[in-house]
């Protein structure tokens, strides 16, 4: 099934753990990108890739951190988990930087 | 700084047409889309405009004017499936999407 996907679709989880999301796309997407959106706020940007092997800082990555060891795969990790990390955390994938990008599902995380 | 303002919310008449206004002030310019995001859904693409004028695509229509950094969104012939929220964004110089805050679109019968 072409498009993009995303693990866990939500999660509770406890402050101070380790939590990875996965995201895996097969549009064969040059770049992909990481947002959390707020109530009230614009999708923000957390890291970015523009091409495997590369990735990049985005408006708010503090506490995060991305890999991009192959095309298809860009996993978001954050490292000890604190309340204001509870958002909704989208994965998005582009041809490249400048064309449409195209969304996961989401995943709806909750740190308590 | 970066910014993108539209409205927060707006109501709307089934069969009727919106206008949903967004303007920005950006670290340079490479084109500007709106996005749909149904509530507990992603967003999903429905224009891009980098040169000023109109583009229209079915019931949905999309302007822009670089000089006065404003680009509006157009639906006619409103149906209820067309509740959601609509996401202004910019793409900078950095080629980076700068998002608005949307404009929660609320369609009455």
């Amino acid at each position: 099934i072409a498009g993009i996907t995303q693990a866990p679709t939500s999660q509770i989880l406890a402050a101070g753990r380790r939590m990875t999301l996965r995201c895996t796309q097969d549009m064969r997407h040059n770049a992909m990108y990481w947002y959390r959106q707020d109530l009230g706020l614009g999708l923000r940007l957390i890291h970015y890739s523009n091409t495997a092997g590369t990735t990049g800082k985005g408006e708010v990555p503090d506490g995060y951190s991305v890999s991009r060891a192959n095309t298809d795969d860009f996993p978001l990790t954050l490292a000890s988990a604190v309340p204001s990390q509870t958002s909704v955390y989208f994965c998005a994938s582009s041809e490249k930087g400048e064309n449409e990008q195209f969304f996961g599902p989401g995943t709806r995380l909750t740190v308590l | 700084g970066q910014n993108i303002d539209q409205p927060t919310e707006m109501t709307a008449t089934e069969g009727a047409i919106v206008q949903i206004n967004c303007t920005y002030q950006t670290s340079g310019f490479n084109g500007l889309f709106w996005y749909q995001q149904h509530a507990g859904e992603a967003p999903t693409f429905l224009s891009y405009n980098v040169l000023d004028g109109l583009e229209e695509k079915g019931r949905f229509s999309s302007f822009l004017s670089r000089s006065k950094g404003y680009s509006y969104l157009l639906l006619k012939e409103l149906q209820m499936k067309d509740s959601a929220s609509y996401l202004c964004a910019v793409l900078d110089s950095n080629y980076q999407l700068i998002w608005g805050a949307g404009t929660k679109l609320i369609i009455k019968p």
